[in-house]
């Protein structure tokens, strides 16, 4: 059975560091990119970015590049959101998704495997001001 | 960067109606890269339809997606307690993906 396992919720202050994490099982997890959503409380779903934990190839929408900072490690099945500077703004449920694909997504990033077919529970994070 | 709309914005139905879900895409989109997932409260998003009709594993045949060019529906025939969430599209056929604000259903 795939599953994906989050981290726990986070209480920071603004400007602090944080990393979340999702850990992968019940597939291969090298061989499947992962992407990461926001929720801001009471709001919609919102693409923050995927990953390849084969190679290590990230993208980002460009509302969140430069921001956060996606990774893996092969290792322990696990992949990351990292942020090096909190705002307020970031206060939301993170939720890591996989993508249903094999294959690499093409830089326009125009894929009939763009969809999330597996989630995880979501992390919230709040960060006061 | 294609914006998706959806509406209506609230949906109040009875156990057993036809709910008809709508999302428009600001560009046309091939019907390839089209999807729709369900947000129960306090749960995670669940993938319903991906391709625009293709149902995931698991998903009642209750539910179905149709459309193409810039108009998109999903459909659910006999609506059943449970099928109370909010329901997103969303598109992966362009350089930015994104989501539709979402549709909430409410079963009454």
């Amino acid at each position: 059975e795939v599953q994906l396992l989050q981290s726990g919720a986070e209480v920071k202050k603004a400007g602090e560091s944080l990393q979340i994490s999702c850990q992968g099982s019940g597939y291969s997890f090298i061989n499947y990119w992962i992407g990461w959503v926001r929720q801001m409380p009471g709001k919609g779903l919102e693409w923050v970015g995927i990953f390849c934990p084969a190679d290590s190839d990230a993208r980002y929408s460009p509302s969140f590049r430069g921001r956060v900072t996606l990774s893996a490690d092969k290792s322990v099945n696990t992949a990351y959101l990292q942020w090096s500077s909190l705002q307020a703004s970031d206060t939301a449920r993170y939720f890591c998704a996989r993508l249903p694909g094999t294959v690499g997504i093409p830089s326009t990033m125009v894929t009939t495997d763009g969809y999330f077919d597996y989630w995880g529970q979501g992390t919230l994070v709040t960060v006061s001001s | 960067e294609i914006v998706l709309t959806q509406s209506p914005g609230t949906l109040s139905l009875s156990p057993g109606e036809r709910a008809t879900l709508s999302c428009r895409a600001s560009q046309s989109l091939s019907d390839t890269y089209l999807g729709w997932y369900q947000q129960r409260p306090g749960q995670a998003p669940r993938l319903l339809i991906s391709g625009a009709f293709r149902r995931a594993t698991g998903i009642p045949d209750r539910f179905s997606g149709s459309g193409s060019g810039t108009d998109f529906t999903l459909t659910i025939s006999r609506l059943e307690p449970e099928d109370s969430a909010v329901y997103y599209c969303q598109q992966y056929g362009s350089s930015v993906w994104t989501f539709g604000p979402g549709t909430k259903v409410e079963i009454k």
